[in-house]
Order: C-alpha cells, then sequence, then structure tokens
C-alpha cells in the first residue's frame, strides 16, 4: 500500500465548479504538500501545512492530522487550473518527499 | 522564481553509456534533491544532499550516484545507463526544515 494516496486520479468538471481533491497518508509527518504540474511543464509549491487550514486566491488546502486527511478545495475552477495536481509529505529533517500519483483536472469552458 | 538550473534538459543516449546530469542553484539552500518522475509511479526520490559532501540515499537509488563539492552544484551520475533510467528527472532544493522545495524545470532523459 502506497504511503500517500490520492483521490480521484482523474478529475473533469465544467469552468465554475468547486473541486475537491482527497490526499491521505499512513506515516507519521512533519509537514504536507500540494503541488501543481501543467502539461509538460515544471513543478510548483502550492501549499506547506502541518496543521489547520491555508488559502491562497482561489485555492484552499485543509488538513486533519488525526485523520490523516488532507484536501485541496478550488473554488470557482477555470480552465486554467487543468493541470496534474500532487500530494506529498515530508517526515522531517533532510529527508525528501514522498508523493501520491496525482490527480489529473481537466475544467472545461 | 527560486535560482535553480537543470542541465541538460534533454538527452537520448545508448545502453551502457555514461550519463551525468547537472542541478546548479543560486539561492545558496542547504538541501538538495534528485527525483525521477515515470507513469505509472509518479515521483521517487533518488538521491539527497544536506550539505557539500554529505548525501543520502532515497526510495530507488540503485544504478545512480551523486556528488556535492560544492554548495550550489549537484550532480547526478547513471555510471551505465539501462532503459529502465528513462524517465524525467527533477532537481529540487530547499533553505529551512520548515520551508517547501523549489524545483527545477526537469531533464527528459532517453535511453535506447
Amino acid at each position: 500500500k502506497n504511503e500517500v494516496e490520492q483521490s480521484p486520479q482523474n478529475l473533469t468538471a465544467q469552468e465554475g465548479e468547486f473541486i475537491t481533491i482527497n490526499c491521505s497518508y499512513s506515516v507519521g509527518i512533519s509537514a504536507l504538500h500540494w503541488l501543481q504540474q501543467h502539461p509538460g511543464g515544471g513543478i510548483v509549491s502550492l501549499f506547506m501545512l502541518s496543521s489547520g487550514k491555508k488559502k491562497h486566491g482561489r485555492l484552499i488546502a485543509t488538513i486533519n492530522i488525526q485523520e490523516k486527511h488532507s484536501s485541496l478545495h478550488i473554488t470557482a475552477s477555470h480552465p486554467r487550473d487543468s493541470a496534474v495536481y500532487i500530494c506529498a509529505v515530508s517526515r522531517g529533517g533532510a529527508d525528501g518527499l514522498t508523493f501520491g500519483k496525482g490527480t489529473h483536472l481537466i475544467i472545461q469552458p | 522564481d527560486a535560482g535553480i538550473t537543470q542541465s541538460p534538459r534533454h538527452k537520448v543516449t545508448e545502453t551502457g553509456t555514461p550519463v551525468t546530469l547537472r542541478c546548479h542553484q543560486t539561492e545558496n539552500h542547504r538541501y538538495m534533491y534528485w527525483y525521477r518522475q515515470d507513469p505509472g509511479h509518479g515521483l521517487r526520490l533518488i538521491h539527497y544532499s544536506y550539505g557539500v559532501k554529505d548525501t543520502d540515499k532515497g526510495e530507488v537509488s540503485d544504478g545512480y550516484s551523486v556528488s556535492r563539492s560544492k554548495t550550489e552544484d549537484f550532480l547526478l551520475t547513471l555510471e551505465s545507463a539501462t532503459s529502465s533510467q528513462t524517465s524525467v528527472y527533477f532537481c529540487a532544493i530547499r533553505g529551512q526544515a520548515d520551508q517547501p522545495q523549489h524545483f527545477g524545470d526537469g531533464t527528459r532523459l532517453s535511453i535506447l
């Protein structure tokens, strides 16, 4: 079983819809990360959080440490939000990230 | 944007040849990472460095070696490339422990 699981794997929605992507993890973590990767593009860090909730523009990330679960929400989705969204966890110290397999999001106009 | 450059951006080579990928940063960050990204597997950690000459193995380190002789450069070497090492390779850097990682643009490596 993967240490970081994301759902759904693929999501197609209409412009303006509210989007939710889920992430569950099975190990102890120091922080959870949400990343964005556009087709053929690089990887951008959206959020790094260890508790509660963070908001940046139309994006909101929440984490429940007790349930080992995080969600990424996109409000008023737009075609430019189409990308792969990746959940990852860090365990502290120098260790690198452990990643989920990503959620491929397509927002249709 | 964080100052991180990967070179080359694309490379095609043959099985059995040595390959070195370079990650260069201008941020003076302590931590540097090499990941590979493959369909069906996502991103996986190959090696990482926590200072000059200080490196350690990640999840998929077999067949790879790294070196960091100065803060700004982290080299990934495939001593004898195999087709299973065809992948997209990303370098990442991080300053302090409570900061996110910043990724390079990736190197697309094809081994024929």
